[in-house]
């Protein structure tokens, strides 16, 4: 079965502190994602990578950072954190090629203070 | 303009009922659609993919109509357990999620 683990799933933090969010699927998947969803806006892509040490940009990059040192792991970093990064962080990851199902994993809640 | 735009609801409906979504998508050039189910405080989960021709799962219905650019999903018989927020995905260059619908099925 496949899974898309996140091991942080709910965290609070303080404003400025660096988070770190994790995320390992076992699936040998080539593509891995991050997105964040708020109410009312729907899936956000923050960052996605195509391959191990590769990175590009989604369409909210900003105050992120992604790490990808082998292909099964995928970080997210919030490198001082604030209030408005306050939201569910969902991992995933799919298979390379165009219309390959992209698998999910269960969200990490992180609550900015 | 959203690339990917949904209704977002809720649809309430009775248990029986039928329910069709639409979702509308900007990018001529995407290639493959999904449909995907999130329950509350859970992951999307993929419920079917969309074929040219329209493709059905059990009581789920799925039509992809590219000139007008919109995908729709069709539920028939709605059960209490279909109550979950419906999302659509369009593919181009990249995954594009709509906001996602909300269905409440009643007793």
């Amino acid at each position: 079965d496949v899974k898309v683990t996140q091991s942080s799933r709910y965290l609070v933090k303080r404003t400025g502190e660096k988070v770190f969010l994790e995320c390992v699927q076992d699936m040998d998947h080539e593509n891995m994602f991050w997105y964040r969803q708020d109410p009312g806006l729907g899936l956000r892509l923050i960052y996605f990578s195509y391959d191990v040490k590769m990175k590009e940009k989604g369409d909210i990059p900003e105050g992120y950072s992604v790490s990808r040192e082998k292909k099964e792991r995928f970080s997210l970093i919030l490198e001082s954190a604030s209030t408005n990064q306050t939201s569910m962080y969902l991992c995933a990851s799919s298979a390379s090629g165009t219309g390959n199902t992209i698998y999910f994993g269960e969200g990490s809640w992180l609550t900015v203070v | 303009r959203k690339e990917v735009e949904q209704d977002p609801g809720p649809f309430n409906v009775p248990e029986g009922a039928t329910v069709a979504f639409n979702c509308t998508y900007s990018n001529s050039a995407s290639q493959s659609f999904f449909w995907y189910r999130q329950d509350c405080r859970k992951e999307p989960k993929l419920l079917m993919s969309v074929y040219s021709s329209g493709n059905e799962d059990g009581r789920f219905t799925a039509q992809l109509n590219r000139a007008s650019q919109y995908i729709s999903l069709l539920i028939r018989d709605s059960k209490l357990s279909d109550s979950a927020t419906y999302l659509c995905v369009v593919n181009a260059d990249d995954m594009r999620f709509g906001a996602g619908t909300r269905l409440t099925v009643k007793p």
